[in-house]
């Protein structure tokens, strides 16, 4: 597609509910990344794919958080037994190059996010 | 500890005035510096970044920023903003000789005065 796509765009879950959310990167791009934003904060990174491997999860607040990209294309972040504190804007990003063990030099595409309110 | 402050939660300018947007960091490597601008409903856009070289870079939508080592800043500037620049703007750095986890400020939102 022309653009980095996410869904649903808003999710309101109740506690204790699992959710899944879709990430399609740009067409082509080796790097994928999803970052949690809180309100009135920055990004903060999660996990890392270059193409279908998992390379940094480091950044996944709990063991309920769990991402795939299982043919290196479609990403889906999911949250199980979700909390309040999950709530949050789950941002997907993509970008050309990989970015083995520097900072990707490529620009880093995003998509609008997936505003997740848990009740 | 790494990390980068926008010291303004909250900018208003006039539309035409000049901006200055403030980013501090503090990081133990040779810092790559990024700014993003997040408009409503859209998702973040890079305005410009700095690798290394000229310390004064040029980006899209007539943005600047300078590097400074000095004082740890890279401030973004505008000669002249439009309405349309109204958005939330967001610093970043990263280093070559850790990975692609950006370090993120927590925004600064400006507000445009007609």
């Amino acid at each position: 597609g022309a653009g980095v796509s996410q869904s649903p765009r808003y999710k309101v879950a109740k506690r204790g509910q699992d959710v899944a959310l879709r990430c399609d990167p740009i067409s082509g791009h080796v790097s994928l990344f999803w970052y949690q934003q809180a309100l009135g904060q920055g990004p903060e990174f999660l996990t890392y794919f270059q193409n279908e491997a998992q390379l940094d999860k480091s950044g996944l607040p709990s063991d309920r958080f769990f991402a795939e990209r299982p043919e290196g294309s479609v990403s889906t972040l999911k949250i199980q037994r979700t909390q309040q504190e999950d709530s949050a804007v789950y941002l997907c990003a993509s970008s050309l190059g990989a970015s083995g063990g520097g900072v990707n030099t490529g620009e880093l595409f995003f998509g609008e996010g997936s505003r997740l309110t848990v009740l | 500890a790494q990390s980068v402050t926008q010291p303004d939660i909250h900018i208003t300018v006039s539309e035409g005035a000049s901006l200055e947007l403030r980013c501090n960091y503090s990081y133990g490597a040779t810092p790559y510096l990024f700014w993003y601008v997040q408009s409503p409903g859209q998702g973040l856009q890079l305005l410009l970044k700095y690798f290394s070289g000229d310390t004064l870079v040029q980006g899209i939508k007539g943005f600047e920023a300078e590097f400074k080592r000095s004082q740890s800043s890279f401030n973004l500037r505008k000669p002249s903003v439009h309405w349309s620049d109204a958005a939330e703007y967001f610093c970043a750095v990263g280093a070559l000789d850790s990975n692609y986890q950006l370090i993120w400020g927590a925004g600064t939102k400006l507000i445009i005065k007609p």
